[in-house]
């Protein structure tokens, strides 16, 4: 059973481009949780998804960030008109139900110059 | 609201000091709590992981250990190695939320 994967795992934007960041679950896990990790400091939750359904996107920034999660493919965040605060490693975790253990993807490292 | 403090938030020791981290948290109500291990510009690796029900979790010379009802778990890790240098993590699953809060990590360096 292959772990969370991400990709890319790096991935360089300038300054107003859209950034696709992209996350296959754990097989049989259907719910989903975006992180974020800015440089030197701890993983903040962003969005928790599940299948089709944006459950919780407390921690996401109103503007320019989206996240789905379709009943086919993997989930994708998208972040557009990136500025250079955005620079940041992205997680991804799956859970087979809510409240369960996560299992947490590499990552992906987003640099914009 | 689910707050998550780790101390100290650095620590430096030579080779072969059994070692303990320290995560506290808020609330009690938690179902899990987990402890990463993260290098330099890398991912998470999970340590151990101990469901609400457990007291402690052991894996080679790590041991964890949980008490709710004073919102600590604490991390041990024995006769410690250059190679155990990293940050430590330890992110709590709370039963009034489906997200992780983290700690903010300890920065822990062994040096020879």
């Amino acid at each position: 059973n292959a772990g969370v994967m991400q990709n890319p795992r790096h991935l360089v934007r300038r300054r107003g481009q859209e950034a696709r960041l992209r996350c296959s679950p754990m097989k049989g896990h259907s719910h989903v949780y975006w992180y974020r990790q800015l440089p030197e400091e701890g993983l903040k939750f962003m969005v928790y998804l599940q299948k089709e359904n944006i459950i919780d996107e407390s921690g996401m920034p109103k503007e320019r960030f989206s996240a789905e999660f379709p009943k086919e493919g993997p989930s994708i965040l998208r972040i557009q008109q990136v500025v250079r605060g955005d620079s940041a490693a992205y997680f991804c975790a799956s859970s087979p139900h809510a409240r369960e253990t996560q299992y947490f993807g590499p990552g992906t490292r987003l640099l914009v110059l | 609201k689910q707050e998550v403090t780790q101390i100290p938030a650095a620590l430096s020791v030579p080779e072969g000091e059994n070692l303990v981290l320290n995560c506290s948290f808020t609330d009690s109500a938690i179902y899990n709590l987990q402890w990463f291990r993260q290098d330099p510009g890398k991912g998470l690796t999970s340590l151990l992981l101990i469901q609400s029900s457990q007291r402690e979790q052991t894996s080679g010379r790590l041991n964890a250990s949980l008490d709710k009802s004073s919102g600590r778990s604490t991390l041990y890790i024995a006769a410690s190695q250059p190679g155990d240098s990293a940050t430590y993590l330890c992110a709590v699953g709370s039963y009034n939320t489906d997200k992780l809060i983290f700690g903010t990590g300890t920065r822990l360096q062994v040096f020879p």
